[in-house]
């Protein structure tokens, strides 16, 4: 079975600073996608970025970029010039090319960003 | 607006009651999902429903029941059965269970127990 594992379960940055969140997981597939999430304090969960296993390009989404390992099974978050409203709990997930769509998640990790 | 609607935001349950959490989605989407969140952990899925008239378990279903019987509602039921139902409830919806399809959340249910 997949799994998804989030080591670092608060982070903090400066404002306008840049911070890294990380992720592995653990899977016996080939073919799969994986996604980072963020959950406000609101707790409707946002996709932030997302990056398909057979890519070697990293996926970016204006400040925020990924660091996708596959032979290390390493998928980082990065977010450059960090902004208040980036505070959030941010979820690393994992898919499946399989059909059923199931989102496997990490424990999710807590970003402060201190102004 | 398109997105999915859950409600109501907040539900309490007595004991040996069964309650439902509705959720709607006008994305035109076929495929939905509900997830459970308990703190300090990940999401975990309960159900989901590729077409409608159909669905299948999750990793915890045990103590829940769904139907889908539009393609815009996915109902969960939270049962008596189901002996620790405090958490917070989302519910996703995709175009289709295919990739790279992705989940659109909906705000969610926090459900207590009396």
């Amino acid at each position: 079975a997949q799994t998804v594992t989030q080591s670092q379960p608060e982070m903090s940055v400066q404002e306008a600073e840049t911070v890294t969140l990380s992720c592995t997981y653990d899977t016996s597939e080939s073919d799969y996608y994986l996604f980072w999430y963020k959950q406000p304090p609101s707790r409707q969960m946002i996709l932030v970025i997302r990056q398909e296993a057979y890519k070697q390009q990293n996926a970016t989404e204006n400040r925020f970029s990924v660091n996708f390992q596959k032979a290390a099974k390493s998928f980082s978050l990065k977010i450059s010039d960090s902004q208040l409203g980036d505070a959030a709990m941010y979820f690393c997930a994992y898919r499946s090319s399989s059909n059923t769509g199931k989102l496997i998640f990490g424990q999710g990790t807590t970003l402060q960003v201190k102004p | 607006d398109g997105g999915i609607t859950q409600s109501p935001k907040y539900l309490f349950r007595k004991e040996g009651q069964n309650v439902t959490l509705s959720c709607e989605q006008n994305l035109n989407h076929d495929a939905m999902y509900w997830y459970r969140q308990d703190p300090g952990q990940g999401l975990r899925l309960i159900y989901y429903s590729q077409i409608v008239n159909d669905f299948q378990k999750g990793d915890i279903a045990e103590g829940y029941s769904v139907s889908r019987e539009k393609k815009e509602s996915f109902p969960l039921t939270v049962t008596s059965a189901q002996k620790n139902p405090t958490a917070f409830y989302l519910c996703a919806s995709s175009l289709g269970p295919g990739q790279p399809n992705i989940q659109y959340f909906g705000a969610g249910t926090r459900l207590s127990v009396l």
